[in-house]
């Protein structure tokens, strides 16, 4: 498809297991983006990437939270010993390159239960 | 710090009538701004922006925004609403000066009624 695409578009999971998040930019698409958005509230940005570095990390609420973009495109939200608060939409975003002007494009989101 | 306002949460418009949907920023700089809108259990899907030249932008599903440097504020604005365009709208910030991230308010609720 022609735009962002995230999987899986649903997961529960059980306190203290590992989660993989993945996520498939816009084709071409340099700066790629992860936002986690809890019930009520506005996207808050986790981390910025752009091609395979992370150019920007300071929104990772801890280290339990880990990205991973290792050819430049698809990338990867790790988040281990889960925890019930990190139950949320985890969306991703890409943009043609990290220009401030660019247009931010998002995918679905990916919702993330935890119990 | 940068950082936007959306000081309702819930807008309520009779089709037909026109809308506003207020927001206000606070930026080091001169800022982009940006409208997204989310319809229940779907990702944001991109409106409109400011970067730079006429302070009307007008953007997708005849929907427009104002900037206004005086007052900080970008507020979004349709002329007739529909009960279609009933949905989260979300204002954001992107700094010139620093930074990569866009910064969302809280949201608002927008319901248009038949």
């Amino acid at each position: 498809g022609a735009g962002v695409s995230q999987t899986p578009s649903n997961k529960v999971t059980e306190k203290g297991k590992y989660v993989e998040l993945r996520c498939d930019p816009i084709s071409g698409h340099t700066a790629l983006y992860w936002y986690r958005q809890s019930l009520g509230q506005g996207p808050e940005f986790l981390i910025y990437f752009q091609g395979t570095g992370a150019a920007d990390d300071s929104g990772l609420p801890n280290d339990r939270f880990f990205a991973v973009r290792p050819e430049g495109s698809v990338s990867t939200l790790k988040i281990q010993r889960t925890e019930r608060g990190d139950s949320a939409v985890y969306l991703c975003a890409s943009s043609p390159t990290g220009g401030p002007g660019n247009t931010i494009y998002f995918g679905e989101g990916s919702w993330l239960t935890v119990v | 710090a940068q950082s936007v306002a959306q000081p309702e949460d819930q807008v309520n418009v009779a089709e037909g009538n026109p809308l506003t949907v207020k927001c206000t920023y606070s930026v080091s700089g001169n800022p982009y701004l940006f409208w997204y809108v989310q319809y229940p259990n779907r990702g944001l899907q991109f409106l409109l922006k400011y970067i730079t030249g006429d302070n009307l932008v007008k953007g997708s599903y005849g929907f427009e925004a104002e900037f206004n440097k005086s007052q900080t504020s970008f507020h979004l604005k349709k002329p007739s609403a529909l009960v279609s365009d009933s949905a989260l709208y979300f204002c954001a910030v992107r700094p010139t000066n620093s930074g990569y991230a866009l910064n969302f308010g809280k949201g608002t609720s927008l319901l248009v009624t038949p």
